[in-house]
């Protein structure tokens, strides 16, 4: 079965300091990873995906993920944090199914930017 | 247009009560999804429609009942539903409702659902 794992529940970085989000993956084949985004009270947004190719990802709002297949990782970064980037951030895994594209979450990072 | 749009924003019913959570797309999408969402937890998948075909059902229960009545539209009817229902209703779309291809999921807002 496909699934990712998030590690931290939490994560604080001061504005202007680079900011990882952590995730590790467990699939059988080759592995379509996603990060998405939600703020309060919202939908999730997309921010990047790894299907295959280049192993340093770059997604919206200046985030890039890394896929790292032999530690099995593909953990979101940026350089320097801003406090609107605060936010619960999910990773996730595309499972492989007849029936459709079926998407399987980690429990998602909060991130707190603060001043 | 590259928006998921739900309707209603929020929703209080009683359990004896019938309502349906509208979402709409016009992105040309063949995929939709319906994802249930606790707070500070990850969406839950409930449904997927792939050209206007239940393709996934996660063994919701019958108080919910979806339906594609064409490729733009997505409801979820709501009958009976239990306090435990109460929750954030995430619709989502993506390009190929195939299955073999890796399009990410577009979200619409959400649904914030009480049930009294």
């Amino acid at each position: 079965a496909q699934s990712v794992a998030q590690p931290e529940d939490q994560v604080n970085v001061a504005e202007g300091n680079p900011l990882t989000v952590k995730c590790t993956y467990s699939v059988s084949g080759n592995p379509y990873l996603f990060w998405y985004v939600q703020y309060p009270n919202r939908g999730l947004q997309f921010l990047l995906k790894y299907i295959t190719g280049d192993n340093l990802v770059k997604g919206s709002y200046g985030f890039e993920a890394e896929f790292n297949k032999s530690q099995t990782s593909f953990h979101l970064k940026k350089p320097s944090a801003l406090v609107s980037d605060s936010a619960l951030y999910f990773c996730a895994v595309r499972a492989i199914t007849g029936g459709g594209n079926k998407l399987t979450f980690g429990t998602g990072t909060q991130l707190k930017v603060e001043l | 247009d590259t928006e998921v749009t739900q309707t209603p924003k929020h929703l209080v019913m009683g359990m004896t009560n019938k309502k349906s959570l509208k979402c709409e797309q016009h992105m040309g999408h063949r995929a939709m999804y319906w994802y249930k969402q606790k707070a500070k937890k990850p969406p839950e998948l409930m449904f997927v429609y792939s050209y206007e075909k239940l393709s996934i059902n996660e063994s919701v229960p019958s108080r919910f009942s979806p339906e594609c009545p064409n490729s733009s539209l997505l409801n979820l009817h709501l009958h009976a539903l239990q306090p435990e229902d109460s929750a954030l209703y995430l619709c989502a779309s993506s390009q190929d409702g195939s299955g073999v291809t890796y399009n990410e999921q577009f979200f619409g807002p959400g649904t914030r659902l009480t049930v009294l």
